[in-house]
């Protein structure tokens, strides 16, 4: 059971736009620590794909974008292609665990 | 920039120990955290702790308090993460990864050590 929550899976047609959640508590999210979110393709190390709620570090596309409110956050992939289809993390970090802490993934399938 | 080479897969039996080494070039420790995470196969990424490299400060994720120790070395750039009391549920990928802060995010990641737990 991960402290912050995604949903399992989400997918979308090319073109399409998709978002994934991630719900956290008055620990995390909701206590204003910033949200950030983690690419990892098949066979691959995570990548950051946005740091501090919606910034996009240098060489990630602007099709991809972040948001936080409240106890939660969300990722939107506008333009869907193939090469998105990967496993997508949340992170935060939480003051009653005092750590880091990591949604437990989302798999987006390019239909 | 920072690149982070970690040390090659290893085999354990239950019970034994395992040290995984990291070795960061391309910038110097200051000013920076050195963050463990772990990825069991087929599922999410956990974190497990992170250091202060430069000044040697440890926090470790509550679940794993009294297996873990982490330790770095200044003088070679290197960070090493010691598990101990090895459990099945302990195979991963093990990954190093630089931290902003302590409530930061990671913008640089080795390249993973398999750590398989088997009798």
């Amino acid at each position: 059971q991960s402290v912050l929550t995604q949903p399992p899976s989400v997918s979308g047609a090319p073109g399409q736009r998709v978002t994934i959640s991630c719900t956290g508590s008055s620990s995390n999210i909701g206590a204003g620590y910033d949200v950030h979110w983690y690419q990892q393709l098949p066979g691959t190390v995570p990548k950051l794909l946005i740091f501090g709620n919606s910034n996009r570090p240098s060489g990630v596309p602007d099709r991809y974008s972040g948001s936080r409110s409240g106890t939660s956050a969300s990722l939107a992939i506008s333009g869907l292609q193939a090469e998105d289809e990967a496993d997508y993390y949340c992170q935060s970090y939480d003051t009653s665990l005092s750590g880091s802490v990591f949604g437990g993934g989302t798999k987006l399938t390019v239909l | 920039q920072v690149q982070l080479v970690q040390s090659g897969a290893e085999v354990k039996q239950p019970g034994a120990s395992v040290k995984v080494s990291c070795k960061a070039s391309g910038n110097t420790f200051t000013n920076y955290y050195m963050d463990w995470v772990r990825q069991a196969p087929g599922q999410g990424l956990e974190w497990m702790g992170i250091i202060n490299p430069s000044g040697g400060i440890t926090r470790y994720a509550q679940k794993l308090q009294g297996r873990v120790t982490m330790t770095s070395d200044t003088t070679t750039n290197t960070v090493y993460m010691e598990l101990s009391s090895l459990r099945s549920e302990d195979t991963a990928v093990y990954y190093c990864a630089r931290g902003t802060a302590v409530a930061g995010y990671f913008d640089d990641w080795g390249q993973g050590t398999l750590v398989t737990v088997s009798s």
